[in-house]
């Protein structure tokens, strides 16, 4: 069955700071990995990497892909409060019924305090 | 249209009673996936259509659940004889092929 497991699950951090959010996967026919912010209601696309070892970069966020070991994660520097989310992980497969389905994980709920 | 557009965007209903909850695609978007966000748990694909093949209804949790994309475009999902335990927040979400998906802001379904 394949598995998404983000973490930490919450995380609690002044404006400013730098976080980093961990996401790692077990799949089979990995075909790529996406990161979203969820806030109120419909989760919002960031980044979406299929290739091991580049940086996607916009503004304060950034994302890498390890597919070697599984992984991935999401940096996002100077935090504000308005990055106060949950920020949701997903992987899709390739090939077969599958093809297009996201698996998520449980997310990662970011409170940032001014 | 700009985005995804799901309605209603909140339900309220019976136990027992059906429910149908509709979503229309980004124009152009050739697949279209629903997903269930429940209290406490992540997001749970439940169904996904591409373009004139068959769905993948492989995460639907029940036969009370279907549903069906009219012409390509709009897709409507039917919850029927609705329990407690559907309640949650359905999600759209729509996508141009091989791209990343584009959600709805779902709708809120609760059952009393």
């Amino acid at each position: 069955e394949d598995k998404v497991v983000q973490s930490p699950l919450s995380l609690v951090v002044h404006e400013g700071d730098t976080v980093t959010l961990n996401c790692s996967y077990e799949v089979t026919n990995f075909r790529s990995l996406l990161w979203y912010k969820q806030e109120k209601k419909a989760p919002t696309f960031l980044f979406m990497l299929t290739s091991s070892g580049i940086e996607k970069k916009s503004g304060r966020l950034s994302s890498i892909l390890d597919k070697k070991e599984l992984f991935s994660i999401l940096n996002i520097t100077a935090t504000q409060t308005g990055d106060s989310a949950i920020y949701l992980c997903a992987v899709e497969v390739a090939g077969g019924t599958s093809y297009g389905k996201l698996t998520f994980g449980q997310g990662t709920i970011l409170t940032v305090h001014p | 249209g700009a985005g995804v557009s799901q309605s209603p965007s909140n339900k309220v209903t019976e136990k027992g009673k059906d429910v149908e909850l509709r979503c229309d695609p980004i124009s152009g978007h050739t697949a279209l996936y629903w997903y269930r966000q429940s209290l406490g748990q992540g997001l749970e694909f439940l169904i996904y259509f591409q373009g004139n093949s068959a769905p993948d209804k492989s995460g639907l949790p029940s036969d009370r659940f279907s549903a069906e994309r009219t012409g390509g475009s709009v897709s409507t999902l039917t919850i029927q004889r609705t329990q407690q335990e559907d309640s949650a927040v359905y999600l759209c979400a729509s996508s141009l092929g091989l791209g990343p998906q584009h959600f709805g802001d779902g709708t809120r379904l609760s059952i009393l």
